[in-house]
């Protein structure tokens, strides 16, 4: 069964502290993985994309790896502001069957708070 | 840079009627979707189109319809509402449902039913 598996549920980090996230995937055939961030009452906004052959990718002070013969991935928040509280998803997309389209998986999120 | 508008943001109902969720997107995106996000799960696929005039079921699609008239628009109809379909839902669109293609989510609406 496809499935994406995200720890922890939640995490409280004070400000200016680092933070790791974790994903465990059992997607096959993997195509590429994504993260998200999605504030409170808001819609998720994309974060990175990874394919199989990058191992790290960066945005600001995200950075994202990735290990595809482990299928983990890990979301590093370096120097927390409190505007970094919120939801962070993972998402595995799906390698389509020829002609098709690529699915994706969601994670349940990690929900961080920052507080000062 | 409207990017992909949702309407109502919150909507109560009460079981048995009948409502339509509205979703535009402004980026001529070929792809959109319909999710739902209830507490503890990931988004589940309802419904997605990939161009204008066809559509197709997700992982969840019982209870709802969906119809793309033209490129923007991406309605999601349902159609006795029953309190299983209390949940936030988010309309996506994508370029195309290719591999490294970004989704853009709208803001999202709560319904509530009772």
């Amino acid at each position: 069964k496809n499935q994406v598996e995200q720890s922890p549920q939640s995490l409280i980090i004070l400000e200016g502290k680092n933070c790791t996230l974790q994903c465990n995937y059992t997607v096959s055939p993997f195509s590429n993985l994504r993260w998200y961030k999605q504030d409170t009452g808001r819609g998720p906004v994309s974060l990175t994309i990874m394919t199989f052959s990058e191992n790290t990718k960066s945005n600001g002070r995200y950075t994202a790896t990735l290990d595809a013969d482990t299928k983990q991935s890990s979301l590093h928040i370096t120097a927390s502001q409190l505007s970094d509280s919120a939801s962070y998803i993972c998402v595995v997309s799906l390698k389509p069957f020829s002609g098709g389209y690529n699915k994706l998986i969601f994670g349940a999120g990690t929900r961080l708070a920052v507080h000062p | 840079n409207a990017g992909v508008t949702q309407t109502p943001k919150f909507q109560v109902l009460k079981t048995g009627q009948s409502m339509t969720l509205q979703c535009a997107q402004d980026m001529n995106h070929e792809y959109m979707s319909w999710y739902r996000q209830d507490p503890g799960m990931g988004l589940r696929l309802i419904h997605y189109s990939v161009g204008a005039g066809i559509t197709d079921q997700g992982e969840v699609p019982n209870g709802y319809n969906v119809s793309r008239s033209t490129t923007e628009d991406f309605p999601l109809r349902l159609l006795s509402a029953a309190p299983s379909q209390t949940s936030v839902y988010f309309c996506a669109s994508r370029l195309n449902g290719q591999a490294n293609t970004e989704a853009f989510f709208g803001q999202g609406t709560r319904l509530t039913v009772v």
